[in-house]
C-alpha cells in the first residue's frame, strides 16, 4: 500500500521567503509528526497531531514555524521569513494508535530537503 | 528533556566482521525504539522494547534492552553491504514524540 508521501521533496528559498511542506499519511493513520533533520544528526520533533488536534507544538524552533492538520489527515508545515538556520531535511511520520496497538511503530516520508540561500 | 547517547559516532567494517552500536541514558527509559536511515533515505522501524532485559533477534540482527532500561544495544553478525546506513535509538515519550540518539554510521568495505 501507499506510504507516507511528502512535497515538494527538494526546496530552494530565498532568506525571508515563507514554504510551506505537505505531508500525507497512510490512510487511517491517527497521529502525525514533523520532524527536523540537520545534516549528520537524528530527526529533531517538532510537533505532534492526533487526528486535527495540534497536541504538542514544543520542539517548534521559533513563531516563524506553524502547522497544522485541519481535516485529520494532510498536514501543512509553514515556515515564515526562512533563515539560513533552516535548511535541513523535514521529515513527516504517521503511526497508527488504539486499543490493541502495542508497538508504535513510526513511519516516516521520504522528507523535504529545504535549503534556505 | 531526556537525551539519548549513541556511540560509537561512525564505524567502519570488513565485510563479514560484527557490529555493534550502543545507546546510553542516564535516566530509566520508558522503552527504546531502532531506526535505520540508508544513505539520502528515510528511518525506517527495525524494533521496540519495552521489558527489562528484553533480547529480540531479527535475522543477523540482535537487539537488547538493559536490565535497569538505561542502555540499549544492536549488534551484527556479519556485515554485509546492505547493511550500509546510520542505526538510531529513540525513546518514544509521552504523547509518543520520539528523542533520537545522534546515530552510528556504519559503513561496510567489500
Amino acid at each position: 500500500g501507499a506510504g507516507v508521501s511528502q512535497s515538494p521533496r527538494y526546496k530552494v528559498a530565498k532568506r525571508g521567503q515563507d514554504v510551506a511542506l505537505r505531508c500525507d499519511p497512510i490512510s487511517g493513520h491517527v497521529s502525525l509528526f514533523w520532524y527536523q533533520q540537520a545534516l549528520g544528526q537524528g530527526p529533531e520533533f517538532l510537533t505532534y497531531f492526533q487526528n486535527e488536534a495540534q497536541l504538542d507544538k514544543s520542539g517548534l524552533p521559533s513563531d516563524r514555524f506553524f502547522a497544522e492538520r485541519p481535516e485529520g489527515s494532510v498536514s501543512t508545515l509553514k515556515i515564515q521569513r526562512t533563515q539560513q538556520e533552516d535548511s535541513a531535511v523535514y521529515l513527516c511520520a504517521s503511526s497508527l494508535v488504539g486499543p490493541g496497538v502495542r508497538i508504535y511503530e513510526q513511519y516516516f516520508g521520504p522528507g523535504t530537503r529545504l535549503t534556505v540561500t | 528533556g531526556q537525551q539519548v547517547m549513541q556511540i560509537p559516532q561512525y564505524q567502519h567494517v570488513q565485510e563479514g566482521e560484527d557490529f555493534t552500536t550502543y545507546c546510553n541514558s542516564s535516566t530509566t527509559l520508558s522503552n527504546i525504539q531502532w531506526y535505520k536511515q540508508r544513505p539520502g533515505g528515510h528511518p525506517v522501524f527495525l524494533i521496540q522494547l519495552v521489558k527489562s532485559g528484553e533480547v529480540k533477534k531479527q535475522k543477523r540482527l540482535t537487539f537488547q534492552f538493559g536490565e535497569a532500561k538505561k542502555n540499549s544495544s544492536l549488534h551484527i553478525t556479519a556485515t554485509q553491504t546492505t547493511d550500509v546506513g546510520t542505526y538510531f535509538c529513540a525513546e518514544m515519550e509521552y504523547g509518543n514524540k520520539l528523542v533520537f540518539g545522534a546515530g552510528t554510521i556504519l559503513r561496510v568495505k567489500s
